[in-house]
């Protein structure tokens, strides 16, 4: 299995503009998780899905920030519009909680917003 | 509510020398508790995890972790630490929501 797929890897925008982020999960995975990493505040859970459903999106910070899950093998995390204060690694995760337990993750995306 | 609070922020060690990454954890019920390793640009890998089986748990790359309930801790050893482990280490809490804590980086010294 390939793992989890981020695209892209880098993605350097100015302000404003709208960013796309994509997440292919691991097949046969029913969780799918959205996590954003800063050096100020590590690694924070934003939404995270079951069975393409969203269950919590608490840590979204803002109406900015959406996602989306539209199959089992697809899912995007959206920002528009774009602030440098968004700048961070976004990282997907995938995983079956029972009885593995065990999340796979992404290499991330490496957002730069100016 | 759950939390995890790992003790040191940076740990440096002596390759062939033991390592020790301290974790406490809070929970408000009998949790699950993993340690993660990410090396520089890459995302995180599972080390171990324990699950309320056996508290001594065994992970990759030989490490180990004690969960002590009394203790409330869960901290990760390596009997002989090896140039590759230098990366960040995280102690995290949780079911479906995981909690990170705030990450340890290991440097090793030749």
């Amino acid at each position: 299995d390939a793992g989890v797929i981020q695209s892209p890897r880098h993605e350097v925008t100015e302000m404003g503009q709208e960013v796309t982020l994509r997440c292919k999960p691991i097949s046969g995975h029913d969780y799918l998780f959205w996590y954003r990493q800063t050096m100020m505040r590590g690694l924070e859970l934003l939404i995270y899905f079951n069975n393409n459903v969203p269950i919590d999106d608490s840590g979204m910070p803002e109406d900015r920030f959406s996602a989306k899950m539209p199959n089992a093998s697809f899912s995007t995390l959206k920002i528009q519009p774009s602030e440098p204060r968004d700048s961070a690694v976004y990282f997907c995760a995938s995983g079956t909680l029972d009885p593995k337990r065990e999340l796979f993750f992404g290499e991330g995306s490496r957002l730069t917003v100016l | 509510a759950q939390s995890v609070t790992q003790l040191d922020s940076h740990v440096s060690v002596s390759e062939g020398t033991p390592v020790l990454l301290r974790c406490n954890y809070s929970s408000s019920y009998s949790p699950s508790l993993f340690w993660y390793v990410q090396h520089p640009n890459k995302g995180l890998q599972l080390l171990l995890k324990y699950t309320s089986a056996a508290t001594l748990v065994k992970g990759i790359n030989g490490f180990e972790a004690e969960f002590k309930k009394s203790e409330t801790s869960f901290h990760l050893t390596k009997p002989s630490a090896h140039m590759s482990d230098a990366a960040e280490y995280f102690c995290v809490v949780g079911d479906y929501k995981l909690s990170f804590g705030a990450g340890t980086t290991v440097t090793v010294r030749a």
